[in-house]
């Protein structure tokens, strides 16, 4: 059980705009800047948004973050077949002498 | 942008230890932080821990505290994660990633620089 809860599950049908949540505390989203990473498996994960809402360059803008409180949210637009994947939102927590942690998770199947 | 390469698959009988290295091109890794994430088949991603640039302080999850040894040697651009005592659970890919995120002392870092290696897999098995 980690300590950001994902949805394991998510779906939408393509151009459909979805939104996958990541509930935390005030030890880590509460405190700190929110990352979500994108999956498929068989790879390595890549940055989707850091710092809450930004986009690294080359992420389309379909896809947005935003936060408020302790929970983080991720959008995604638009919805095309190759968004199909693994999504996870991460942050730092400060409890037990600081650590980085991962939501559990999300997969998107896009019907 | 920094690009880590990973060593190679390895199989390991439980009790074992297994070593496995990152090593990086770009000048700007000796400025970062390094962390070690690993995924186990079918599961999410669980984070092991984190290096300072210098290599003189590190972070573990707790879930891992007293088995696993994170070193880096600048000279070479390498961070290195050590894992002792493997049990069959620890069999999962073990990625390297640079930055992150993170907190040390009173300075936090969150930021677009995030790139992680192949992974690697090591498997645990009699």
């Amino acid at each position: 059980q980690s300590v950001l809860a994902q949805p394991p599950s998510a779906s939408g049908t393509p151009g459909q705009r979805i939104t996958i949540s990541c509930s935390g505390s005030s030890f880590n989203i509460g405190s700190h800047a929110v990352n979500w990473y994108q999956q498929v498996p068989g790879t390595a994960p890549r940055l989707l948004i850091y710092s809450n809402n930004q986009r690294p360059s080359g992420v389309p803008d379909r896809f947005s973050g935003s936060k408020s409180g302790t929970s983080a949210s991720l959008a995604i637009s638009g919805l095309r077949s190759e968004d199909e994947a693994d999504y996870y939102c991460a942050a730092w927590d400060d409890s037990l002498n600081g650590f980085w942690v991962f939501g559990g998770g999300t997969k998107l199947t896009v019907l | 942008q920094v690009q880590l390469v990973q060593s190679g698959a390895e199989v390991k009988k439980p009790g074992a230890s297994v070593k496995v290295s990152c090593e990086a091109s770009g000048n700007t890794f000796t400025s970062y932080f390094m962390h070690w994430v690993r995924q186990a088949p079918g599961q999410g991603l669980e984070w092991m821990g984190i290096i300072n640039p210098s290599g003189t302080t590190t972070k573990y999850a707790q879930k891992f505290q007293g088995r696993v040894t994170m070193t880096r040697k600048t000279s070479t651009s390498a961070v290195f994660m050590e894992l002792r005592n493997l049990r069959s659970e620890d069999t999962a890919v073990y990625y390297c990633a640079s930055q992150l995120g993170y907190c040390f002392g009173a300075s936090c870092y969150s930021g677009d620089v995030d790139q992680w290696g192949q992974g690697t897999q090591v498997t645990v098995s009699s």
